[in-house]
């Protein structure tokens, strides 16, 4: 079955302090992982994709496969970054459906 | 350039009423889909179309019914309001390669 968990429904760290956001995936195939932000009073968009290997507002995020993860990083969070994030998975052959994780609240701190 | 464009943003609404929730695009994507946000549970996929003429459940369709007469437009009938709609409603439309873009959503209530 295809899942997308992520273990944290918040996070509080402070300004200037490293964070790691959490995803696992359940897939049977090579799928298309993605991480999206919903900033407060806005609409989701998307924050980075694997297959593009970019640093997006210094956030970072490696698919490992092996541990079925796409975990995202940042090494020094800003008051801005508070928001929720959502991990999700697109199949591939799927065209554009998505499969979303629960979210996790990211609060920074200052 | 709008991308995609849901309305109304808020509703209020009493047990059994039906309503549309209206969606368009200007994007000439293919792939459109519903979703609903509730507190612990992410997005859930209601439905989604693959292209004009053709739609398809997605994990939590039942209470909704969708057409899709045109390429832009996906609307999400609701046919009998009942409080477990109760729901913040996301429309999106994806673009080939899959990256999603997200209507502002409606915030739903149902009394």
């Amino acid at each position: 079955a295809q899942r997308v968990t992520q273990p944290e429904k918040l996070l509080s760290v402070f300004k200037g302090a490293p964070v790691e956001l959490k995803c696992n995936y359940s897939y049977s195939g090579s799928p298309e992982l993605f991480w999206y932000v919903q900033y407060s009073r806005q609409r989701l968009q998307l924050l980075l994709r694997h297959i593009s290997r970019e640093s997006i507002k210094g956030f970072t995020a490696d698919l490992n496969k092996g541990e079925t993860s796409f975990h995202l990083k940042k090494p020094f969070a800003q008051e801005e970054d508070s928001a929720m994030y959502y991990c999700a998975l697109s199949g591939s052959n799927q065209g554009g459906k998505l499969i979303f994780g629960q979210g996790t609240e990211l609060s920074v701190k200052p | 350039n709008a991308g995609v464009t849901q309305t109304p943003k808020f509703q209020v609404l009493k047990t059994g009423q039906s309503m549309t929730l209206q969606c368009a695009q200007d994007m000439n994507h293919e792939y459109m889909s519903w979703y609903r946000q509730d507190p612990g549970m992410g997005l859930r996929l209601i439905h989604y179309s693959v292209g004009a003429g053709i739609t398809d459940q997605g994990e939590v369709p039942n209470g909704y019914n969708v057409s899709r007469s045109t390429t832009e437009d996906f609307p999400l009938r609701l046919l009998s309001a009942a409080p477990s709609q109760t729901s913040v409603y996301f429309c999106a439309s994806t673009r080939p390669g899959g990256e999603a873009f997200f209507g502002q959503g409606t915030r739903l209530t149902v009394v």
